[in-house]
């Protein structure tokens, strides 16, 4: 297997509730990512786990929670999201979190923020 | 701090001219630096790494550190290369470590 799955594929939710993306891939990684890339813009990236434990964040707010189960598995948990935060959330790994690693990157999910 | 410039939004040639995508780089230690593709309606993914020193689908990147620059090229472009493409920059250490920043992209298209 050497994909990274997210799912859901889309999701549409309100400011109030909570909803939770996920990330998984079975290539035996250790670093994972999550980015956010708004329509016709690069991805941002928000998040890096490394070794299941988190390393980067990029100032993100709390509404944003992430959460690294295992090696395997990424969760994102949204909380009280506003319109803005209308994106497609990327995830993304690579065998090791050092520089020269390529990232293989998930189809992503598409959020929407009523 | 890192940071990939784009300079292009948008580029056009016909098939079987020569194309070359602008990137240049700020970053003041050792970076990595990378192409990434992404084609309509499939994700995105790795072009090639400057590590590397390989052509992929006929394109190649040479760093020069001296201008700062990693610039994309190929010289007979192909209908199938139109895509969104990013340069990407990784930090070799200290706060960089395992952080790509991205360029703005520049969509290339390739005309028949």
């Amino acid at each position: 297997d050497t994909e990274v799955t997210q799912t859901p594929k889309h999701l549409v939710m309100g400011m109030t509730n909570k909803k939770s993306l996920k990330c998984e891939q079975h290539m035996g990684h250790r670093a994972m990512y999550w980015y956010k890339q708004k329509a016709k813009k690069p991805p941002e990236l928000m998040f890096v786990y490394s070794y299941e434990k988190l390393s980067i964040n990029e100032s993100v707010p709390s509404r944003f929670s992430p959460e690294c189960p295992n090696s395997s598995l990424l969760n994102l948990h949204l909380h009280a999201l506003q319109p803005e935060d209308s994106a497609l959330y990327l995830c993304a790994s690579s065998s090791q979190p050092s520089g020269a690693n390529v990232l293989t990157f998930g189809a992503g999910s598409r959020l929407t923020v009523l | 701090a890192q940071r990939v410039t784009q300079p292009e939004k948008l580029l056009s040639v016909f098939k079987g001219a020569p194309v070359e995508l602008k990137c240049n780089y700020s970053y003041s230690g050792s970076p990595e630096l990378f192409w990434y593709v992404q084609y309509s309606r499939q994700r995105l993914q790795l072009l090639l790494r400057h590590i590397s020193r390989e052509s992929i689908k006929g394109f190649t990147a040479d760093l020069n550190k001296g201008e700062t620059s990693f610039h994309l090229k190929k010289p007979f472009a192909q209908e199938e290369d139109s895509a969104m493409y990013y340069c990407a920059l990784s930090g070799s250490g200290g706060t960089s470590y395992g952080k790509l920043t991205f360029g703005q992209g520049t969509i290339l298209t390739v005309h028949p």
